[in-house]
């Protein structure tokens, strides 16, 4: 199987700041990384796919690039709406692996 | 729009089958997509359960071999899990989603709490 090692597991950060989750696959899933975001209490919803597409509707603060083994998800300026906790899937491979979650709060 | 929507008992006990349907609505589930679905324990993270297509293939987690199967249902454009042999560890939100490109899972269900206890 494999893993996806998503990294910081949490952060904090004010409102305008410039964050960056990252998410290394144990293996090559080409470009197939795919980016959610889930505040509490509700299902997860889809932020990015095929590293760097924007679901539509997603604001473009959101960018998301890699290739290979290692991905990123940047927030450009943070907003009040961003606090939540992001997770990165690797969709190349059976099983389609999560990373483990970045939650991002207040500081 | 697509909505999806899970349904099923939120009490199941240990060693028993849990029985979950998603009901589809928006979209034919015979379109090319794969249904999935997803769970996540009481605070921790997201778990891949395993995927179907309209035509019966699926694929599943391995950690989950021998208990889990899937199915759909045409007629009433939905599809199912069940989860046998159940124990406490399977106690989770469940998720039904469907994938679109890139395999990505655009759209979700609110999630159904079920909780394996006696």
């Amino acid at each position: 199987d494999i893993q996806m090692t998503q990294s910081p597991s949490s952060l904090s950060a004010s409102v305008g700041d410039r964050v960056t989750i990252t998410c290394r696959a144990s293996q090559s899933i080409r470009s197939y990384v795919n980016w959610y975001y889930q505040k509490p209490g509700k299902a997860p919803e889809l932020l990015i796919y095929a590293t760097s597409t924007l679901q539509s509707g997603v604001p473009s603060r959101f960018i998301g690039s890699g290739s290979g083994t290692d991905f990123s998800l940047t927030i450009t300026s943070l907003q009040p709406e961003d606090f939540a906790t992001y997770y990165c899937q690797q969709s190349s491979t059976i099983p389609r692996t999560f990373g483990q979650g970045t939650n991002v709060e207040v500081k | 729009q697509v909505q999806l929507q899970e349904s099923g008992p939120g009490l199941v006990k240990p060693s028993g089958t849990l029985s979950l349907t998603c009901g589809v609505s928006g979209v034919s589930i015979s379109s090319s997509n794969w249904w999935n679905w997803v769970r996540q324990p009481p605070g921790k993270g997201l778990e891949w359960i395993g995927e179907i297509y309209h035509t019966g293939s699926t694929n599943h987690n391995s950690s989950l071999t021998g208990r889990v199967s899937m199915s759909v249902d045409k007629s009433q454009n939905q599809f199912s899990l069940t989860l046998s042999s159940v124990t406490a560890a399977d106690t989770a939100v469940y998720y039904c989603t469907s994938s679109g490109y890139s395999y990505a899972y655009d759209h979700w269900g609110q999630g159904i709490l079920v909780t394996v206890s006696s």
